[in-house]
């Protein structure tokens, strides 16, 4: 069965710096990854997914993340940060198939100081 | 643009009472999933639907815990009775399809207290 694990439970940095999200799965077939943020009080949004294809992806809002499929990581990156990107972030990983359900990592939180 | 919608958005209640929430997915939307999301934590399936049919309800605890959908559109989960331990957010996302290559997107979620 396929797990998600999310190192840092909380990672503050200054605003306009860079931040480095870091995220390892574990299966043993193919996967899809996902990263998911959620602001205060509300649901959660699609940030980007890898399914296939080239192992940097690029989602909303300037953040990226590179799928490295010999360390079983997907973290997320963003070269500059801004106060508004102060939320919870989420790692996900689905089996490579219609069938499986995604699997949540327990969150990071991401507070960005002035 | 199209949301998901959730109410309550809050709910107090007591132990051993009886408490629903409901979900409308985006229109035309197949797939519809409930969550349950403790603090501190990541989102966890309780119950997929794909139109009026369950297609995955294994971590839901069925003694207590009862979702339906009857018409493939709007959905309930009720809780009967509440225990302490149900206190969370409980998500709602729906899909145009089922298969996780598909986008969830994500309702504001009841925030469920119970004392």
């Amino acid at each position: 069965a396929q797990s998600v694990t999310q190192l840092d439970s909380q990672v503050p940095v200054f605003e306009e710096a860079p931040v480095e999200l870091r995220c390892n799965y574990s299966s043993s077939v193919s996967v899809y990854l996902f990263w998911y943020v959620q602001y205060p009080n509300q649901g959660l949004q699609l940030l980007l997914k890898y399914l296939s294809g080239s192992t940097l992806v690029k989602g909303i809002n300037g953040f990226e993340a590179e799928f490295n499929k010999s360390q079983t990581s997907f973290h997320l990156r963003k070269p500059s940060v801004h106060i508004s990107d102060t939320a919870e972030y989420f790692c996900a990983v689905s089996e490579g198939s219609s069938a499986s359900k995604i699997i949540f990592g327990s969150g990071t939180r991401l507070s960005i100081r002035p | 643009e199209a949301e998901v919608a959730q109410s309550p958005r809050y709910k107090i209640t007591e132990k051993s009472q009886a408490v629903a929430f409901w979900c409308d997915p985006i229109s035309g939307h197949a797939t519809l999933y409930w969550y349950r999301q403790i603090l501190g934590q990541g989102p966890e399936l309780l119950v997929q639907f794909q139109d009026e049919s369950v297609v995955d309800d294994s971590q839901l605890p069925k003694d207590r815990f009862s979702a339906e959908r009857l018409k493939g559109v709007d959905s309930t989960l009720k809780i009967q009775p509440a225990e302490l331990g149900d206190s969370a957010m409980y998500l709602c996302a729906s899909s145009l399809d089922a298969g996780s290559y598909n986008e969830q997107f994500f309702g504001p979620g009841t925030r469920l207290t119970v004392l």
